[in-house]
């Protein structure tokens, strides 16, 4: 089957503009995970939806946001891009939305500000 | 504050020996550890995890090992393979509260000499 799809894979964008993300998680899971990955940070919770809900957040900025679709696809937004947003956004998926059956990641997406 | 540690950033190990990857965390409250490992290019792929009332979970050549006294645990491989060189994350989840996020290490870059 079909793996988390994220797009696009590469993107540049400059300081003060905004981004959209994309994400399809696998066929039939509800949960969609979010998470950004920096060298010295590992990854970091940016927030959980389940059946277009949001369910957590992590403790980013509220100029992160995101949505779930009816059909679990979930799109992430970030605002007033600033330098250190660089990162690679990472996005999951699971079944049950219970994380102790792991996820399945995508590719994630390498946005790099300028 | 970063919950989970890892602290070494970096191993190499000769073929067939064991490779031992540690882990470090400061939140008692966690009930579930995992272990993921990501390939350069690719999303973070899980491993095996353990539940906090287990001192020890095997899956083939991957075995973690968990001590709640030292809040420490560790992943072993055995024999180590070429196919084993990725970067490892530990990750734990918070069951008080309520929340499916993880919270994830730095990650350890494992080497496997040939």
């Amino acid at each position: 089957k079909a793996g988390v799809t994220q797009t696009p894979r590469y993107l540049i964008k400059t300081r003060g503009q905004q981004v959209t993300l994309s994400c399809s998680p696998i066929s039939g899971h509800r949960s969609v995970s979010w998470y950004q990955q920096t060298p010295g940070q590992g990854l970091q919770f940016l927030f959980e939806y389940f059946s277009e809900t949001q369910r957590n957040k992590g403790n980013f900025p509220g100029r992160f946001s995101g949505r779930q679709f009816s059909n679990s696809r979930s799109e992430m937004n970030v605002s007033t891009l600033e330098l250190g947003d660089s990162a690679l956004y990472l996005c999951a998926s699971n079944q049950r939305g219970d994380t102790v059956y792991g996820y399945t990641f995508g590719s994630g997406t390498r946005l790099t500000v300028v | 504050d970063q919950q989970v540690k890892q602290n070494s950033p970096s191993l190499s190990v000769q073929e067939g020996r064991i490779s031992i990857l540690n882990c470090d965390y400061t939140n008692s409250m966690f009930d579930y550890f995992l272990w993921y490992k990501k390939y350069p290019a690719e999303g973070p792929t899980f491993l095996i995890s353990i539940s906090s009332i287990k001192d020890k979970n095997e899956d083939g050549r991957f075995t973690v090992f968990l001590n709640k006294s030292a809040k420490h645990l560790s992943l072993h491989i055995v024999p180590s393979q070429p196919g084993d060189s990725a970067v490892y994350f530990c990750a734990a989840r918070d069951h008080q509260t309520g929340a499916n996020n993880l919270f994830f290490g730095t990650g350890t870059r494992l080497t496997v000499i040939p």
